[in-house]
């Protein structure tokens, strides 16, 4: 298996609070992407970066920023938490992004905004 | 643009039952295909792949054939079991966008 950590795992906050997830990888991949999951929807990328300091946007960016200040970790943050932010959150790697490439995924992290 | 469809579930199916999920994709160009399954409370895990026109990708008694003049890439197995219980997402990668189905859930009953 990919080593890759999520933390927190579970999370519950409040609406208009800011939360912060982390990913976490140990395969000293170049890519790394965060997506939401939704029923119906599949995953959705919302960001994701090819190096330290690069990232960009993807198809559902409002409301979330990223950084990633090391190869290792991937931070994704929810600047004004809102309950249509409620989801599972999966951070995934892959080694290029070219087409062939195939992704790996973490456990995700289930966020609950009240 | 790109993007991917594929069949609602929920599947129920009994043990030993031939199972087809379909996968329909849009896309210009060459993208590749994929499998992935997700297993209760996991992430997503790569079943399986094809990166060309009429590859056929297969793992674990699954098989799917990336068809370009139908535009498909279903997954079949021809005897299903109780561990492959799951939701399946078909996907896709294209000149930097990945995309997947809304997923479908299988359900196997002994």
């Amino acid at each position: 298996d990919a080593g890759i950590t999520q933390s927190p795992r579970h999370k519950v906050t409040e609406t208009g609070t800011p939360v912060t997830l982390r990913c976490h990888q140990t395969e000293n991949h170049r890519y790394m992407y965060w997506y939401r999951q939704d029923p119906g929807h599949g995953l959705r990328l919302i960001h994701y970066s090819y190096g330290v300091k690069d990232t960009d946007k993807g198809e559902v960016s409002d409301g979330y920023s990223v950084s990633r200040s090391k190869t290792e970790d991937f931070l994704l943050t929810l600047e004004s938490a809102t309950s249509s932010q409620t989801s599972v959150y999966f951070c995934a790697i892959s080694e290029s992004w070219e087409n062939s490439y195939e992704q790996y995924f973490g456990p995700g992290t289930r966020l609950t905004v009240t | 643009g790109n993007s991917v469809t594929q069949m609602e579930g929920p599947v129920t199916l009994s043990e030993e039952a031939f199972l087809t999920i379909n996968c329909t994709y849009t896309a210009t160009g060459y993208p590749s295909l994929f499998w992935y399954v997700q297993y209760p409370g996991e992430g997503l895990q790569l079943l399986l792949k094809a990166t060309k026109a009429d590859d056929k990708g297969s793992n674990k008694g699954f098989e799917a054939t990336y068809r370009k003049e139908t535009t498909s890439f279903h997954l079949e197995k021809g005897s299903v079991q109780v561990s492959d219980s799951a939701v399946y997402f078909c996907a896709l990668t294209n000149n930097n966008d990945m995309r997947f189905g809304a997923g479908t859930r299988l359900t196997v009953k002994p």
